[in-house]
């Protein structure tokens, strides 16, 4: 299986920084990765596919970029709403894992 | 809308059966793989299996390989997910999703204990 590692595990930071989430899977893949935002108590909500297309309807300030084994979500400016636990989910083989989460607290 | 709405969840003994429902709304449900997730209280996602559009390819993680199988219905646009031989472990809120989404569905609770 294709070992999914998240960092930070948790981060606090504020309104208007910069954060930056890492993903690194334990083998190599191409660009077969996704991002998601779960609030508290609601469903995951994707966020970017194929490492850096944006989802449509998602804000612009998300970005994501990597391929092969490094993989990397960007909040260019956080935003209140933006405190959730956030997870990254390789599809580049079976079965689908997922990182470990990051939780960001504002 | 585009929408996946989960059903089924309870409580069941360990080593009994369930089996969850997923009816999908607003898309053209046999043109999508559709794939279950669930979360276990206070921890991450994981992801469970996945089923191809016409039901001829399925996948699941190891842990519930045996145990679980995924199916479908095109005609009335729903996803099952039947569980055997349940375990603790598999206690969780289930997600039903159209490739990993969106749309996912609020999750249906599934609590395996005596």
């Amino acid at each position: 299986d294709i070992q999914m590692t998240q960092s930070p595990s948790s981060l606090s930071a504020s309104v208007g920084d910069r954060v930056t989430i890492t993903c690194r899977a334990s083998q190599g893949m191409r660009s077969e990765l996704l991002w998601f935002q779960q609030r508290p108590g609601k469903a995951p909500q994707r966020l970017i596919y194929d490492a850096s297309t944006l989802q449509s309807g998602v804000a612009s300030r998300f970005s994501g970029s990597g391929s092969g084994t490094d993989f990397t979500l960007t909040i260019s400016s956080l935003q209140p709403e933006d405190s959730a636990t956030y997870y990254c989910l390789q599809y580049n083989r079976y079965p689908r894992t997922f990182g470990q989460g990051t939780k960001v607290e504002i | 809308e585009v929408q996946v709405v989960e059903s089924g969840g309870g409580l069941v003994q360990p080593g009994g059966s369930l089996r969850l429902s997923c009816e999908a709304s607003g898309f053209t449900f046999n043109n999508h793989w559709m794939d279950w997730v669930r979360q276990a209280p206070g921890k991450g996602l994981e992801w469970v299996a996945n089923i191809n559009q016409d039901g001829s390819q399925t996948y699941y993680v190891d842990s519930v390989k045996g145990r679980f199988t995924i199916s479908r219905d095109n005609a009335k646009s729903s996803l099952f997910l039947q569980m055997n031989s349940l375990r603790a472990e598999d206690t969780a809120l289930y997600f039903c999703t159209r490739e990993l989404g969106p749309p996912w569905g609020q999750g249906t609770m599934v609590t395996v204990s005596s």
